[in-house]
């Protein structure tokens, strides 16, 4: 199972929207709407940001949202700020009965 | 509060076994599939295994399929990874996450602090 296709690195300056895109195939992003997105700071565990393509879990700011259009799906950071800057990971439900996940994309807030 | 600890990871030589523990509390941890999660240090993310509320289904990955074996006591609100025939590419931090109900949504709400595996001789 090969890993969903991310952006290595994206950048914004505070204020700024940015989007990263999880690229995959039908057999993964494209066959279902279970796309999860993650943010992890350096040490610590990933925490869940976004669920079902565009869930945002209870306790999430309104400022990330989620999107799919066929077999690539993507995260938008609104209004950013210098605390999103970490690594961030889509994840996919698979036609396999697994999962997985993107190559991450580090954020960087100028 | 929910809280997953992991417990059990250390140093390994190739092709030995070690077994990994994770304690849930707070959450229904006998009602969700529970997961287990990789990453190397400084690598991303590789989703390793589940296993259903009552042990009647589990999945792997290829990677380590044959060789690890997930497993769950619910009356220990416990969860388990049994590793055998480890490799270097093994070397990792593992996380136990849980994913609720759903047996398809990556909702994986909640997250261990790890427990790090190294293989080496």
């Amino acid at each position: 199972q090969s890993a969903l296709t991310q952006p290595a690195s994206v950048s914004g300056s505070p204020g700024q929207s940015i989007t990263i895109s999880c690229t995959g195939t039908r057999w993964d992003v494209g066959g279902y709407d279970y796309v999860s997105w993650f943010q992890q700071h350096p040490g610590k565990a990933p925490k869940l940001i976004i669920s079902d393509v565009n869930d945002r879990p209870s306790g999430i700011s309104t400022r990330f949202s989620g999107s799919k259009s066929g077999d690539t799906a993507s995260l938008t950071i609104s209004g950013l700020q210098p605390e999103d800057e970490a690594d961030y990971y889509c994840c996919s439900y698979t036609g396999s009965s697994q999962y997985v996940f993107g190559t991450g994309t580090t954020l960087t807030v100028l | 509060e929910v809280q997953l600890v992991e417990s059990g990871g250390g140093l390994v030589q190739p092709g030995g076994s070690l077994r990994l523990s994770c304690s849930g509390s707070g959450f229904s941890f006998r009602s969700d599939w529970m997961q287990w999660v990789r990453q190397v240090p400084g690598k991303g993310l590789l989703w390793v295994s589940r296993i259903n509320s009552e042990s009647t289904s589990t999945n792997y990955a290829d990677s380590v399929k044959g060789r690890f074996t997930i497993s769950r006591d619910n009356a220990k609100n416990s969860l388990y990874l049994q590793m055998t025939g480890l490799r270097a590419e093994d070397t990792a931090v593992y996380f136990c996450t849980t994913s609720g109900g759903d047996y398809r949504s990556p909702r994986f709400a909640f997250w261990g602090q790890g427990t790090l595996v190294s293989v080496s001789s």
